[in-house]
Formats: C-alpha cells, sequence, structure tokens
C-alpha cells in the first residue's frame, strides 16, 4: 500500500522557519519527482514546489522562491521542504505529492493527507 | 504563467443529472491538462489526466474532452458521492498551476 506521511507543521510566528517532512512507502520512491502542493484555509490548490526523483533539479513558485528549499534523501524514502521568512499568506495545508509534471505523466497518482502550517503571532 | 479559470464556481444539480464543468487557459496547453476531484478533509483525487484519460479506478460516468485552450469535465448522471469540489491542472510548463475549482453541490 501506498503511504506518503507528512510531517512537521505547526504554529510559527511570522518570520520563522519550519521543516516539513513526508515519508514515502510502498513505491520506489527515487523513481518518481515528488512535489509540494498547498492550500490556504478554504482556498483552491497552489503548486509550492518539484524536485526531480534525483534531487539533481528543483522548481519552486515564485511565492516561495528564496524562502524555500526543497529536497529528498532517497535512501530514507523522504522528501523534505525547508521554508523560512514565514509570512501570514504561507498558512495552508501542505501535500506531499506525486503529481503530473512537464517531465512526469500522470499516474500513478499519489498524494498525503497533509500537514496543516499556521503563520501568527 | 499559464491561467486557468474554471466555471462555473458553483453547480448545483441533483443525482442522476449530467454536470459539465469547463476550464479555460490562457494560452495552449495542448493536451496536458488533468482534473481532480476534492472532498472535504480529504486530498485531490486524480480523475482525468492528458484531457480525455480517465485514471485508474475512476467510474466511466466521468469524461473529459477538450484540447489547446478550452476542455470539459462532464459526469453522465451523478452519483451522492460526485459531490465535491473539481480542480482543473496543467503540466504543459512550469510553473505548475491549477484551476480556483467548482463546487459541485446538490441541489
Amino acid at each position: 500500500e501506498v503511504q506518503l506521511l507528512e510531517s512537521g507543521g505547526g504554529l510559527v510566528q511570522p518570520g520563522g522557519s519550519l521543516r516539513l517532512s513526508c515519508a514515502a512507502s510502498g513505491f520506489t520512491f527515487s523513481s518518481y519527482a515528488m512535489s509540494w502542493v498547498r492550500q490556504a484555509p478554504g482556498k483552491g490548490l497552489e503548486w509550492v514546489s518539484t524536485i526531480s526523483g534525483s534531487g539533481g533539479s528543483t522548481y519552486y513558485a515564485d511565492s516561495v522562491k528564496g524562502r524555500s528549499t526543497i529536497s529528498r534523501d532517497n535512501s530514507k524514502n523522504t522528501l523534505y521542504l525547508q521554508m523560512n521568512s514565514l509570512r501570514a499568506e504561507d498558512t495552508a495545508v501542505y501535500y506531499c505529492a506525486k503529481v503530473p509534471l512537464v517531465f512526469q505523466g500522470p499516474e500513478p497518482d499519489y498524494w498525503g493527507q497533509g500537514t496543516l502550517v499556521t503563520v501568527s503571532s | 504563467e499559464i491561467v486557468l479559470t474554471q466555471s462555473p464556481a458553483t453547480l448545483s444539480l441533483s443525482p442522476g443529472e449530467r454536470a459539465t464543468l469547463s476550464c479555460r487557459a490562457s494560452q495552449s496547453v495542448s493536451s496536458y491538462l488533468a482534473w481532480y476531484q476534492q472532498k472535504p478533509g480529504q486530498a485531490p483525487r486524480l480523475l482525468i489526466y492528458d484531457a480525455s484519460n480517465r485514471a485508474t479506478g475512476i467510474p466511466a460516468r466521468f469524461s473529459g474532452s477538450g484540447s489547446g485552450t478550452d476542455f470539459t469535465l462532464t459526469i453522465s448522471s451523478l452519483e451522492p458521492e460526485d459531490f465535491a469540489v473539481y480542480y482543473c491542472q496543467q503540466r504543459s510548463n512550469w510553473p505548475i498551476t491549477f484551476g480556483q475549482g467548482t463546487r459541485l453541490q446538490i441541489k
């Protein structure tokens, strides 16, 4: 059974930092580019960042570029998102997912259940 | 950035009726468009990829069509479990973008 289990969310003050993790199991993690997608409360989906299967290529939305770093450890089957200089508008549920990409087909479709990040003083 | 505009924002229908949801792209995405379903408290689920291909395990009542800038998701006969929010997503160009969603609610 495929599982993506996010952790690391929580309440953080504006300007603070968080590191999200996503532990993957049930599939060959290193074979796929993985992404973070977020959803602000009551809002739609927003792509945040993607990393290639090898970790050699990374991509960021303008909204987080320069403040966030995506990485992965294929030996631990784990995806990370380091977020710095957090703002109120970063408040969202963050999903770890394998989503359709420019260079990667849509199937299989994998999503975690999400971890909530709340940025507030 | 490719902007995806979904319409209508909200669609109110009854079980058994046909639902037609639209997604329009600000520039051509060829056929690289996917549709997702999201229910409250759940992660999105892929329904349709590359405009017209049903994802694994998706019932035949879901179908997709279109290419270039205009796309449609059709649910031929609504089941109670189909009432949810639907998003389109393009993978033609970076950044990956999603539409703002269509809420399909029970009339």
